[in-house]
């Protein structure tokens, strides 16, 4: 079954800091991988993807991820977080089930990442 | 460049009334559209989506129901709300070809009472 897994409720982080958000996934085939930030009440924010190429990919305001086949993951990073970071983060995989139009996704249950000052 | 709006921002209603909710997008033509719920800040659960017009595929089955009236318009509708219908309703947009993401609305914040 093609799942993703986002391991970690909350991550908590000192301003400063690296940061990591843990995600791994299951699906048939060569993975469409994705990563969305939500900040209070507001639609997901596209991040980054990985369809191909560089194993590391980077992303909008400083977020990087390394996509990892032998261990299946996408873990998001930073080098250094912001307390303007604090958000909710998915991992995303695109169904792989079905060709043609549909393209859907399939969200993680979301990380929420808490950068202190 | 692309955008996509949601309306109502929010929504409160009692029990047993209607609901529609509509999205729209802007400066894109047949996108693949997609309704998701978000309960309680965390999982998204992908209700409907669309791939033309009148083309709804139902992901769950539930009191809700989705239209296409024109190609960058999607309606989510209900003829009478349950309780748990209450979340956060969230539209996105993609590419029909090409870029994979989804393009997300600012959603529509749901409490039937």
């Amino acid at each position: 079954a093609q799942s993703v897994a986002q391991p970690e409720d909350q991550v908590n982080v000192a301003e400063g800091n690296p940061l990591t958000v843990k995600c791994t996934y299951s699906v048939s085939g060569n993975p469409y991988l994705f990563w969305y930030v939500q900040y209070p009440n507001r639609g997901l924010q596209f991040l980054l993807k990985y369809i191909t190429g560089d194993n590391l990919v980077k992303g909008s305001y400083g977020f990087e991820a390394e996509f990892n086949k032998s261990q299946t993951s996408f873990h998001l990073k930073k080098p250094s977080a912001l307390v303007s970071d604090s958000a909710l983060y998915f991992c995303a995989v695109r169904d792989m089930r079905r060709s043609g139009g549909y393209n859907k996704l399939i969200f993680g249950a979301g990380t929420r990442l808490a950068v202190h000052p | 460049s692309q955008t996509i709006h949601q309306w109502p921002a929010t929504l409160v209603q009692p029990v047993g009334s209607p609901l529609s909710l509509e999205c729209t997008v802007e400066g894109t033509s047949n996108p693949n559209l997609y309704w998701y719920r978000q309960a309680a800040g965390r999982g998204l659960q992908l209700l409907f989506y669309s791939v033309g017009i009148g083309q709804i595929s139902s992901e769950v089955p539930q009191n809700l129901s989705a239209s296409r009236p024109q190609d960058r318009q999607f309606i989510l509708s209900s003829k009478k709300l349950l309780l748990s219908d209450s979340g956060f309703y969230l539209c996105a947009w993609k590419d029909r070809v090409g870029a994979n993401e989804q393009f997300f609305g600012p959603g529509t914040r749901l409490t039937v009472l």
